[in-house]
């Protein structure tokens, strides 16, 4: 099975800083990769697919990029509304989804 | 407007049964493949299983293997959960997801609020 890990697992930052996450898969795994974001007692939210799409009405501070087995999330300037925990995911083609294992993002 | 509402969380005992719905509504339901997602009180997301727009293709996660059965009944926009032999390590907040696709594959663009599931005794 493919192995999916994150870093850093948790993070605080200012306000405007730029945050990078960084997620790794345990073989190559092409574009399909997708990042979440998962508000305390909410359901998940789609954030960027195939890696490097953002998905409607996301706002454009939010990016992605990477393929085969490294890819890297970005917010380019911090909010307080992002507070969240964000999870990556791949699909392998052999009917096998597995999420990373999350990054917890803080306001400092 | 999609909406994606799970009924039939509860608390059951080990080795019990207990079957999961998740009634959909506001897309073409037959046009898309749907997933069970779980996550276990202060722990990560985990797939449980996903199901293709015809019910022909269907994966499992192994923790969940030969003790889990997904279906989907398209005339009623209705997805389910069989889940037997449960054990203590089934206790989390059960999400249904839309896939964006026919074939079981990722993303998944809406989920539902989520059913809790309690395996205690």
């Amino acid at each position: 099975d493919i192995q999916m890990t994150q870093s850093p697992s948790s993070l605080s930052a200012s306000v405007g800083d730029r945050v990078t996450i960084t997620c790794q898969a345990s073989q190559d795994i092409s574009n399909y990769l997708n990042w979440y974001q998962q508000k305390p007692g909410k359901a998940p939210k789609l954030l960027i697919y195939d890696a490097s799409n953002l998905e409607t009405g996301v706002p454009s501070r939010f990016s992605g990029s990477g393929s085969g087995t490294d890819f890297t999330f970005t917010i380019s300037s911090l909010q307080p509304e992002d507070i969240a925990t964000y999870y990556c995911q791949q699909y392998d083609n052999l009917l096998r989804i597995t999420f990373g294992p999350g990054t917890k993002v803080d306001i400092k | 407007e999609v909406q994606l509402v799970e009924s039939g969380g509860g608390l059951v005992q080990p080795g019990r049964s207990l079957r999961l719905s998740c009634a959909a509504s506001g897309f073409t339901f037959d046009d898309y493949a749907m997933h069970w997602v779980r996550q276990a009180p202060g722990k990560g997301l985990e797939w449980v299983s996903g199901i293709s727009w015809n019910s022909g293709s269907i994966g499992y996660a192994d923790s969940v293997k030969g003790r889990f059965t997904i279906s989907r009944d398209n005339a009623k926009n209705s997805l389910y959960l069989q889940m037997n032999s449960l054990r203590a390590e089934d206790t989390a907040l059960y999400y249904c997801a839309k896939d964006t696709r026919a074939t079981v594959t990722t993303p998944f663009d809406y989920w539902g609020q989520g059913t809790l599931v309690t395996v205690s005794s």
